[in-house]
């Protein structure tokens, strides 16, 4: 399975811009990035996915690198509700979603 | 729209006993996946329904895990005999089968502690 890898926790400012990486050195033509967060005492919850250009909804935006290698999740303005863990995945159609460690995300008031 | 739902969201058993954890997806999603993360560890895999169907089974630890989905509609996983390393939290996901990489919705997940 392609693997991708992301720093174990991060710390934001409320209302301040937040900058998730994800590193996908080995990614294939067919891998889509997805992103997941799981906030505490609740299931993951999906939010965003792209394959080659930047992609954005209510919830983030995700820039993805030219030769997609890497990608970022931004969240536009922190939330003390955006404190949760962030998990990078690389899926291809018919794939399961696997989950790695991800990212834990502090946001400080 | 109702969501993913899961019951119980607790469960306190001993080891020997037998737990049924069940899912209710999202109405119309064929797709149905079983996820579990024990204390410390990784949300791993479980099992993918299709419809009725097991379509993948690869992340079922042991026989003593059953999964079932009659009819295509909701799923139970069933744990005999329990035992204490099966602690953790069971989730449950949905998805539609219209597009391949449609997002997984999940549910809040069972709690199991066997003790």
């Amino acid at each position: 399975d392609a693997k991708t890898t992301q720093p174990n926790s991060m710390e934001s400012n409320e209302e301040e811009p937040v900058h998730l990486p994800c590193n996908h050195s080995t990614i294939s033509g067919t891998d889509y990035i997805h992103w997941y967060r799981q906030l505490p005492s609740q299931g993951p919850e999906y939010v965003i996915h792209g394959l080659t250009s930047n992609v954005n909804n209510r919830m983030a935006s995700l820039a993805i690198a030219e030769d997609r290698k890497s990608s970022t999740l931004i969240l536009h303005r922190a939330t003390l509700r955006d404190a949760a863990v962030y998990y990078c995945i690389l899926k291809t159609s018919y794939d399961k979603v696997i989950f790695g460690p991800g990212t834990s995300l502090s946001v400080i008031p | 729209e109702a969501g993913v739902t899961q019951f119980p969201s607790h469960s306190v058993i001993e080891k020997g006993q037998t737990v049924t954890l069940r899912c209710d997806p999202i109405s119309g999603h064929d797709n149905l996946y079983w996820y579990r993360r024990v204390m410390g560890k990784e949300i791993k895999f479980l099992l993918h329904f299709v419809k009725e169907s097991k379509q993948d089974e690869s992340g079922m630890p042991n026989n003593r895990f059953l999964a079932e989905r009659t009819g295509g509609t909701y799923s139970t996983l069933k744990v005999q005999p329990a035992e204490l390393e099966d602690s953790g939290v069971y989730f449950c996901a949905s998805r539609v089968t219209a597009s391949t990489n449609e997002k997984l919705f999940f549910g809040s997940g069972t709690q199991l502690s066997v003790l």
